[in-house]
């Protein structure tokens, strides 16, 4: 069964804390996908990688940055975490252009 | 690049009626359309997807979704709902022909009432 692992379910952190939500699938993809969500705003791609050491940013990469240096995790770095980056964080996968995304079960994150 | 359109942000509906979620992309060319289920608690899955072929798509649960080219929708529907389709639904379509990034719509919350 495929599986995306995120490391955390809940997490609680303070302002200008550096924070690392880690994302680790199991089948070999290519793809891989950092989201946050947010009520009456769906999701919103915030970085994907599309190869090992391969980035590129989404709709919102402000104040984040990413890190993949195995084909298998890919990690959110938030350098200085504010309170409007309180959210939900969602990490997919897929394996190729046109294929559906594997999901995580989320990262509630909550900065305080 | 693409937009997608979820214009009911919740739909209340008794058990065993029937429902349907909408849902609009902004470009007339051939895409690839999707919509994932989100249950509480839990990350997205896939109920369905329309790739090419017959417009009239099947997903899990007993959802199933028409593609409309000239009216651009993928509205997604099922005729009798159950207490546990009580879930987020999202739409979701690739930024542009041959990229790995998806838009998701704003999501529409199935409340199925007993």
């Amino acid at each position: 069964d495929v599986k995306v692992t995120q490391s955390s379910r809940y997490l609680v952190k303070r302002t200008g804390e550096k924070v690392f939500l880690e994302c680790v699938q199991d089948m070999d993809h290519e793809n891989m996908f950092w989201y946050r969500q947010d009520p009456g705003l769906g999701l919103r791609l915030i970085y994907f990688s599309y190869d090992v050491k391969m980035k590129e940013k989404g709709d919102i990469p402000e104040g984040y940055s990413v890190s993949r240096e195995k084909k298998e995790r890919f990690s959110l770095i938030l350098e200085s975490a504010s309170t409007n980056q309180t959210s939900m964080y969602l990490c997919a996968s897929s394996p190729t252009i046109g294929e559906k995304l594997f999901f995580g079960s989320g990262t509630q994150l909550s900065v305080l | 690049a693409q937009s997608v359109t979820q214009l009911d942000s919740q739909v209340p509906v008794f058990e065993e009626a029937p429902v349907e979620l909408r849902c609009n992309y902004s470009s007339s060319v051939s895409v690839y359309l999707f919509w994932y289920v989100q249950y509480p608690n839990q990350g997205l899955q896939l109920l369905l997807k329309y790739l090419s072929g017959s417009t009239l798509v099947k997903g899990i649960n007993g959802f199933e979704a028409e593609f409309n080219k000239s009216q651009t929708s993928f509205h997604l529907r099922k005729p009798s709902v159950h207490i546990s389709d009580t879930a987020e639904y999202f739409c979701a379509v690739p930024y542009a022909s041959g990229t790995y990034k998806y838009i998701f719509g704003t999501g529409t919350r199935l409340k199925v009432l007993a």
